[in-house]
């Protein structure tokens, strides 16, 4: 069994367009992150939920709008799609918010803007 | 904000031992984890210190010294499957643990 899957594993796309990458992670787990990983191979937080409520927001584009229909799930909806968004993007869960107990990635979404 | 510096590439033989470091400045530190991340792949958990002194888990130890902002990963019998990146990440905050990843280490193993 899976951990934390994300669906699609790849997404190539143009510019403008919307998409959607989904999240869910079957550990019971109370809290989920998405991260975004760039070219360069730098991870860096985008948001974080704890039971369905937005907890973190880094100053994302207001392009980028996660949702959780529960605690299981976290989606990632991206509007206008550009060629900056190209990256791959990781989702993962922790236990609680705190982390404390470590934090367990999906496999990710390569996400390709053309 | 926070800085972490790694250094960015690293070789070794089979067999041999190697010790990644890391520097941070942050504020609100509360934990500083070790990731290993295959090409292509998730990240996967290695270790998490958030006391000085060297936690040990089979081939893998970390060290953290929290007065000098200084972590070291050392991997021992180095394997060809150890190439990979290996990716140190602080965490700040004790309510929201929000975490913070440097660049990467990319660890390549020769024969």
């Amino acid at each position: 069994d899976t951990a934390v899957s994300q669906t699609p594993k790849y997404l190539v796309t143009q510019m403008g367009n919307d998409k959607s990458i989904k999240c869910e992670q079957n550990l019971g787990h109370d809290t989920m992150y998405w991260y975004k990983q760039d070219s360069k191979k730098f991870l860096k937080i985008m948001f974080s939920y704890n039971n369905k409520e937005l907890i973190i927001n880094e100053t994302v584009p207001n392009r980028f709008s996660p949702k959780s229909p529960d605690k299981a799930h976290l989606n990632l909806h991206i509007n206008s799609l550009e060629l900056g968004d190209s990256a791959v993007y990781f989702c993962a869960s922790s236990q609680d918010p705190t982390g404390g107990y470590g934090y367990t990635f999906g496999s990710g979404t390569r996400l390709t803007v053309v | 904000g926070q800085n972490i510096d790694q250094p960015t590439e690293m070789t070794a033989t089979e067999g041999a031992i190697v010790q990644i470091n890391c520097t941070y400045q942050t504020s609100g530190f509360n934990g500083l984890f070790w990731y290993q991340q295959h090409a292509g792949e998730a990240p996967t958990f290695l270790s998490y210190n958030v006391l000085d002194g060297l936690e040990e888990k089979g081939r893998f130890s970390s060290f953290l010294s929290r007065s000098k902002g200084y972590s070291y990963l050392l991997l021992k019998e180095l394997q060809m499957k150890d190439s990979a990146s290996y990716l140190c990440a602080v965490r700040r905050g004790s309510t929201l643990g929000r975490l913070y990843f440097g660049r990467g280490t990319q660890l390549t193993v020769w024969p």
